[in-house]
């Protein structure tokens, strides 16, 4: 079992829809990262969550520490949203992100 | 303020040959971290300097190495290149290293022959 798992794999939306991906994660953590990757490599960093919720204009990022979970919302779906979603846990006893499988997203007009 | 760079973005190597690949981080940053990317591994955490020092390593050969110089730029090596290192190398920087927001830059895509 992954220490991040992230679901789903693979999601396809239509442009509008309202979209939720999924992090679990089984370690003891000082924080959360969502990571957006376009192709061609570029990794942006979305958000940094410790507990609560933080919002950044369409895109939205929970986090459960009792349930280690964590969901990215992305509302009102744009074909330009279409990229890949990773989710990386920074573990306490040190500095070290480990990191999701990713969610490939694609968002058709 | 310039983002994080990452040089060169693309190398093309043979076995046996090592590699540095260079990264200079955003201005005031002093923490660097590398990552490798592969399509069967995903993102993997290589090591992170901080002020000069390893702070942390993955589990990765003693073939990888870094360092990080007073500028806070930072090079990591690869020595007796495998197959299986071809991958993208990301690194990524941050002001204080520990639980803060990363930057990352393009990555340099390295394909060992």
């Amino acid at each position: 079992k992954n220490e991040v798992e992230q679901s789903p794999q693979n999601l396809t939306a239509q442009e509008g829809e309202f979209i939720t991906i999924n992090c679990s994660y089984s370690v003891g953590i000082s924080a959360l990262h969502w990571l957006q990757q376009h192709p061609g490599g570029g990794i942006v960093s979305l958000f940094m969550l410790s507990s609560g919720k933080k919002k950044h204009g369409r895109l939205i990022a929970t986090i459960n520490i009792q349930e280690k979970h964590s969901s990215l919302h992305i509302t009102a779906s744009h074909p330009r949203d279409s990229a890949v979603y990773i989710c990386a846990a920074r573990e306490t006893s040190g500095s070290r992100l480990t990191f999701g499988e990713g969610t490939q997203l694609t968002v058709n007009p | 303020k310039a983002g994080v760079t990452q040089t060169p973005r693309y190398l093309i190597k043979t076995r046996g040959q090592q590699v540095t690949l260079s990264c200079s981080p955003i201005s005031g940053h002093r923490s660097v971290s590398w990552y490798q990317q592969t399509p069967g591994q995903g993102l993997q955490f290589l090591f992170e300097y901080f002020s000069e020092t390893q702070r942390n390593k993955g589990n990765f050969p003693g073939r990888f190495s870094g360092r990080q110089f007073s500028n806070s730029r930072s090079e990591m090596n690869v020595s007796t290149l495998e197959l299986g290192d071809s991958a993208l190398y990301l690194c990524a920087s941050s002001l204080a290293g520990g639980p803060s927001e990363q930057f990352f830059g393009p990555g340099t895509r390295l394909t060992v022959l």
